[in-house]
C-alpha cells in the first residue's frame, strides 16, 4: 500500500528565503507525482505534475523535482512572499487511471 | 479551462437529514469523477470514483448506502450524505479527469456541518 509523508508538517520562514518542501513515498512504481496548493477551507491548486519518466517540471519560482528509484520529491520556492503562505500537499498515481495518495500536507507560512 | 465548481460551498443541515453535494465539470466532460473527504489538518482521502453511467467504486471502509454517488451525465457528479450525523461533519471535496489524460482538477470544496 501506498504511503506519502510530508515532514515537517509545519514550516515558519522569513520572506525572501528560498526553501525546500519534501516529500517521500514509499512504493517507487509511481505513473506521476503532482504539488498542490491549498488554502484555508478552499480546494487544491495543482502546482506541478511529473510524470515518471521526468527528473524536474518548473513554474515561475516553483521547481520540483522526482528521484523515483529513492521515493522522494522537493519543491522548492525561490524568493518566497507571504502570498505562499499555504498548505502544500503532495499526491502521486500508481497509472494513468489509478487513483491519488495524498500526503498530509506542509504548511507554510512566510513572515514578512 | 478545465473548471471544477461545487455546490453549496458551505451546508448546515441537522442530525438525520440527508445532504446533496453537487460537483460539475464546466468547460470538459469528465468521464471520471472522485469524491474526497478531508478533516481538519489531515490529507484528502479518497472516498469513491465515480465514471459516467456505471455505479461508484468505494474506497474500503465507506459505507455506499450511507454516502450515495450518482454520475449521471459527463459534467455532473452527485453526493448524497443519508441520516448525517456529526461524525459526518467534514470537508467534501471532488476532482474531474478526462478520459485519457491522469491530471485530475479539483473543485473547490464543500463544508458540511451536521447539528
Amino acid at each position: 500500500k501506498q504511503e506519502v509523508t510530508q515532514i515537517p508538517a509545519a514550516l515558519s520562514v522569513p520572506e525572501g528565503e528560498n526553501l525546500v518542501l519534501n516529500c517521500s513515498f514509499t512504493d517507487s512504481a509511481i505513473y506521476n507525482l503532482q504539488w498542490f496548493r491549498q488554502d484555508p477551507g478552499k480546494g487544491l491548486t495543482s502546482l506541478l505534475l511529473i510524470q515518471s519518466s521526468q527528473r524536474e517540471q518548473t513554474s515561475g519560482r516553483l521547481n520540483a523535482s522526482l528521484d523515483k528509484s529513492s521515493g522522494r520529491s522537493t519543491l522548492y520556492i525561490a524568493a518566497s512572499q507571504p502570498g505562499d503562505s499555504a498548505t502544500y500537499l503532495c499526491a502521486v498515481s500508481s497509472g494513468a487511471n489509478s487513483k491519488l495518495t495524498f500526503g498530509k500536507g506542509i504548511t507554510l507560512s512566510v513572515r514578512p | 479551462g478545465a473548471v471544477v465548481s461545487q455546490h453549496p460551498s458551505r451546508v448546515i443541515c441537522k442530525s438525520g437529514t440527508s445532504v446533496k453535494i453537487e460537483c460539475r465539470s464546466l468547460d470538459f466532460q469528465a468521464t471520471t469523477m472522485f469524491w474526497y473527504r478531508q478533516f481538519p489538518k489531515q490529507s484528502l482521502m479518497l472516498m469513491a470514483t465515480s465514471n459516467e453511467g456505471s455505479k461508484a467504486t468505494y474506497e474500503q471502509g465507506v459505507e455506499k448506502d450511507k454516502f450515495l454517488i450518482n454520475h449521471a451525465s459527463l459534467t455532473l457528479s452527485t453526493l448524497t450524505v443519508t441520516s448525517a450525523h456529526p461524525e459526518d461533519s467534514s470537508f467534501y471535496i471532488c476532482s474531474a479527469r478526462v478520459q485519457g489524460v491522469s491530471e485530475q482538477y479539483f473543485g473547490p470544496g464543500t463544508r458540511l456541518t451536521v447539528t
